[in-house]
C-alpha cells in the first residue's frame, strides 16, 4: 500500500467552526489531491496540488481551502464547516508526473452537525 | 468527460472467475481506461489501468476490445475479499494551473458479491 496516512480518521463537529484534516505520505509524490465521497455522488475532486505551495480547484472547492508547506504533507481547512460538508474525505498521491496512478488514503470521516 | 456505464450489481461463487464489463464508447484515443476498488468504508484501491492493449498483474487482468469502446476486468480466482465495489473510469488529462494531471471521474461502480 502506498505510503498515506489521513487524520483525524473520524471527527464530529459543529456548524461553524474550523476544521482542518490532514494527509501525509512518505512517498514523495508531487501531485496530492483531495475528494469527497458522498452517495449518489461517487467520489469527486475538491483541491489539488502539483508541488509545494502549488494548488488548484477542482470540480466542488467552494467552502474548502488547502495548503501545502511541504512535499509530504496536504491540509484541507474547512474555514466555517456546514453539514453540507458532513462526508468521508479521501486523499491521494501520484507520482512525479500527474497523469500517474492515483492511490488515496484510509479516509476521514466527517460529521458536521 | 467520457462516460461509462456499468451494471450495477454481479455475483460471483468464490473460486470462480469474475468478469465485469464496462461500456465506455465516447472514449477518445489517448484515454486510459483505470479500474479501483473500494472495500466498506476504506479507501478507493488501484486495481489495474490499460490504454489499447490487455494488461495482467498480481490482482487481475484487463481486456480491452479493439475499438476501445468497452472493457472487461477478470478477477481469475475470486475469494470473498473480494466482495467490494468496483469502479471504471476513463481517466480525462485535465489541464489547469499550468501543469497536467489525470481527472479521475468516479461513477456508482459494480457491487460485486463473492459467495461462498
Amino acid at each position: 500500500d502506498a505510503g498515506i496516512t489521513q487524520s483525524p480518521r473520524h471527527k464530529v463537529t459543529e456548524t461553524g467552526t474550523p476544521v482542518t484534516l490532514r494527509c501525509h505520505q512518505t512517498e514523495n509524490h508531487r501531485y496530492m489531491y483531495w475528494y469527497r465521497q458522498d452517495p449518489g455522488h461517487g467520489l469527486r475532486l475538491i483541491h489539488y496540488s502539483y508541488g509545494v505551495k502549488d494548488t488548484d480547484k477542482g470540480e466542488v472547492s467552494d467552502g474548502y481551502s488547502v495548503s501545502r508547506s511541504k512535499t509530504e504533507d496536504f491540509l484541507l481547512t474547512l474555514e466555517s464547516a456546514t453539514s453540507s460538508q458532513t462526508s468521508v474525505y479521501f486523499c491521494a498521491i501520484s507520482g512525479t508526473g500527474g497523469r500517474d496512478t492515483q492511490y488515496f488514503g484510509p479516509g476521514t470521516r466527517l460529521t458536521v452537525l | 468527460d467520457a462516460k461509462t456505464t456499468q451494471p450495477p450489481s454481479m455475483d460471483c461463487a468464490e473460486g470462480r472467475a469474475a468478469n465485469l464489463p464496462c461500456n465506455h464508447s465516447t472514449i477518445s484515443g489517448n484515454e486510459y481506461v483505470y479500474w479501483y476498488r473500494q472495500i466498506h468504508s476504506q479507501g478507493p484501491q488501484y486495481i489495474i489501468h490499460g490504454l489499447k492493449n490487455n494488461e495482467t498483474n498480481e490482482m487481475a487482468s484487463l481486456i480491452i476490445t479493439e475499438d476501445r469502446k468497452s472493457s472487461t476486468l477478470i478477477l481469475p480466482h475470486a475469494t470473498l475479499r473480494d466482495t467490494a465495489v468496483y469502479y471504471c473510469i476513463v481517466r480525462v488529462d485535465s489541464n489547469a494551473g499550468g501543469t497536467s494531471y489525470g481527472k479521475l471521474t468516479f461513477g456508482q461502480g459494480t457491487i460485486l458479491t463473492v459467495h461462498p
